[in-house]
């Protein structure tokens, strides 16, 4: 079965303190691996499409790679402003459908 | 690129009736638009997956005489909410499929979501 696996749940930083948020996958056949930020009442917002292992994408402080196993946000330098919830869903090779993990609740304090 | 726009952002409704939320694509023509439930900190739901021009495709569990999607246009799907009850209260999203930046693969962008409320 599809699955999909996000750690740690929450996560306080001060702002400047770097850190990874993980997203282990099994999946039957990856298509993508994908990285949503959703703030309080709100849709989630795309950051990162992965496609193949090794693969790096980076978009301001935030940093996404991709294993066979499993894919880190890497966030450097993080601001207040980065507070939110970060999604990782997976789909496969056969469908449209996304699995999305539960999320790690990330809040930068200043 | 790529904005997805759904409409209303909140409704609050009584117990027994329908709710109709609109899910928009505005820059682009999505053939296939997905539409999610989100209760308070879990994660997304599926519900279902619609088709322009064809019937949605529900998953296990979903009713789909209670949820009742049509996609009748390249750029908007609604889902209508039937005789509703307090346990549909929750927070829905929709989103579309779009070819990403690199032109070869789909990726899925999601609306701000609706809030709806029944009393």
């Amino acid at each position: 079965e599809d699955q999909v696996t996000q750690s740690p749940e929450a996560l306080r930083l001060q702002e400047g303190e770097s850190s990874s948020l993980n997203c282990s996958y099994t999946v039957s056949g990856l298509r993508g691996l994908f990285w949503y930020r959703q703030d309080p009442g709100k849709g989630p917002e795309f950051l990162f499409t992965l496609y193949s292992a090794g693969e790096e994408k980076e978009k301001e402080r935030l940093k996404a790679t991709l294993t066979k196993k499993e894919s880190f946000l890497h966030i450097t330098a993080p601001k207040p402003e980065d507070s939110a919830t970060y999604l990782c869903a997976v789909q496969a090779r056969d469908t449209d459908k996304l699995i999305f993990g539960t999320g790690t609740r990330l809040q930068v304090f200043p | 690129g790529a904005v997805v726009s759904q409409h209303p952002s909140r409704v609050i409704c009584k117990s027994g009736t329908s709710v109709k939320i609109e899910c928009r694509s505005l820059d682009f023509q999505a053939t296939t638009m997905f539409w999610y439930r989100q209760f308070p900190k879990q994660s997304l739901m599926l519900m279902a997956t619609s088709n322009e021009g064809s019937k949605a495709t529900y998953e296990q569990g979903v009713e789909k005489d209670k949820f009742l999607i049509n996609h009748a246009s390249l750029t908007l799907s609604t889902l209508t909410v039937t005789s509703a009850h307090p346990e549909d209260s929750s927070f829905y999203i929709c989103s579309a499929r779009a070819l990403g930046s690199g032109g070869q693969y789909y990726e899925q962008y999601f609306g701000p979501g609706t809030r709806l409320t029944v009393t």
